[in-house]
C-alpha cells in the first residue's frame, strides 16, 4: 500500500509563503493520483488540493484557489504544495494521501501568526 | 455536497452497538453506478484511517464489527460491539461530486 512522509511545515507570517512536500515510498508512485487534506487545530478535515498521476488534471478547494499550487515530481516520488499570500485561517495539519484515501502521511503543522 | 453527520457526540458502552449517519444534500450515485462514500476513524494526535468505501465495503485491516450501510443519500456506519480502541472521531466522505470532495463534520466517540 506504501507510505507517505509529509515535511516542510512551520511557523509562518501572514502573507508569507511555505511549500510542504510528501516523499512516496513502497507503491509506484507515477501512477496514482494525490490529494492534500487538511485539519485546522480541533476542527474536522477539509480537503484542499489534487492532482493527477501525470498532472494533466488539477482541482483546488475554493479557500486556496489562486494561492496554493500543487505539483508532484514522479522521478523523484514526490508531491508539493506551494502555499503563497498566507493567512491565519490556513494554520492546520496538512496531509498528504494516496488516491482512495487509503494510505496518508502523518501530517506536517502549518501555523501562520504574526 | 453537504455532508450531514449525526450525533456529532456518541457516548458508548464497551460491549454495545454504536450508529452514527451521513446525510448528503444530494444523491451520492455516481453515473457510473457506484456510490463513492467513505468512512474514516481518527484517534487524536494520529492520521486517518480509512475503514470503509464505497459505502460498505470493509478496508483490510479493518475490524469486522465495522460495518458500512446506506444508498442514495442516508448512510451508517455501524460498530457491532465497542471496543477501548474505537474512540476517536469519525468522519464521512464523498467522492461522487467533485470537485470539492467534502467530509462530514464528524463524530466524536467516547466510552461512557
Amino acid at each position: 500500500e506504501g507510505q507517505l512522509v509529509e515535511s516542510g511545515g512551520g511557523l509562518v507570517k501572514p502573507g508569507g509563503s511555505l511549500r510542504l512536500s510528501c516523499a512516496a515510498s513502497g507503491f509506484i508512485f507515477s501512477t496514482y493520483a494525490m490529494n492534500w487534506v487538511r485539519q485546522a487545530p480541533g476542527k474536522g478535515l477539509e480537503w484542499v488540493s489534487y492532482i493527477t498521476s501525470s498532472s494533466a488534471n488539477i482541482y483546488y478547494a475554493d479557500s486556496v484557489e489562486g494561492r496554493f499550487t500543487i505539483s508532484r515530481d514522479n522521478a523523484k516520488n514526490s508531491l508539493y504544495l506551494q502555499m503563497n499570500s498566507l493567512r491565519a485561517e490556513d494554520t492546520a495539519v496538512y496531509f498528504c494521501a494516496k488516491e482512495g484515501y487509503k494510505v496518508w502521511g502523518q501530517g506536517t503543522l502549518v501555523t501562520v501568526s504574526s | 455536497v453537504v455532508l450531514t453527520q449525526s450525533p456529532l457526540s456518541l457516548p458508548v458502552t464497551l460491549g454495545q452497538p454504536a450508529s452514527i449517519s451521513c446525510r448528503s444534500s444530494q444523491s451520492l450515485v455516481h453515473s457510473d453506478g457506484n456510490t463513492y462514500l467513505n468512512w474514516f476513524h481518527q484517534r487524536p494526535g494520529q492520521s486517518p484511517r480509512r475503514l470503509i468505501y464505497k459505502v460498505s465495503n470493509r478496508d483490510s485491516g479493518a475490524p469486522d464489527r465495522f460495518s458500512g450501510s446506506g444508498s442514495g443519500t442516508d448512510f451508517t456506519l455501524t460498530i457491532s460491539k465497542v471496543e477501548a480502541e474505537d474512540v476517536g472521531f469519525y468522519y464521512c466522505m464523498q467522492g461522487t461530486h467533485w470537485p470539492p470532495q467534502t467530509f462530514g463534520q464528524g463524530t466524536k466517540v467516547e466510552i461512557k
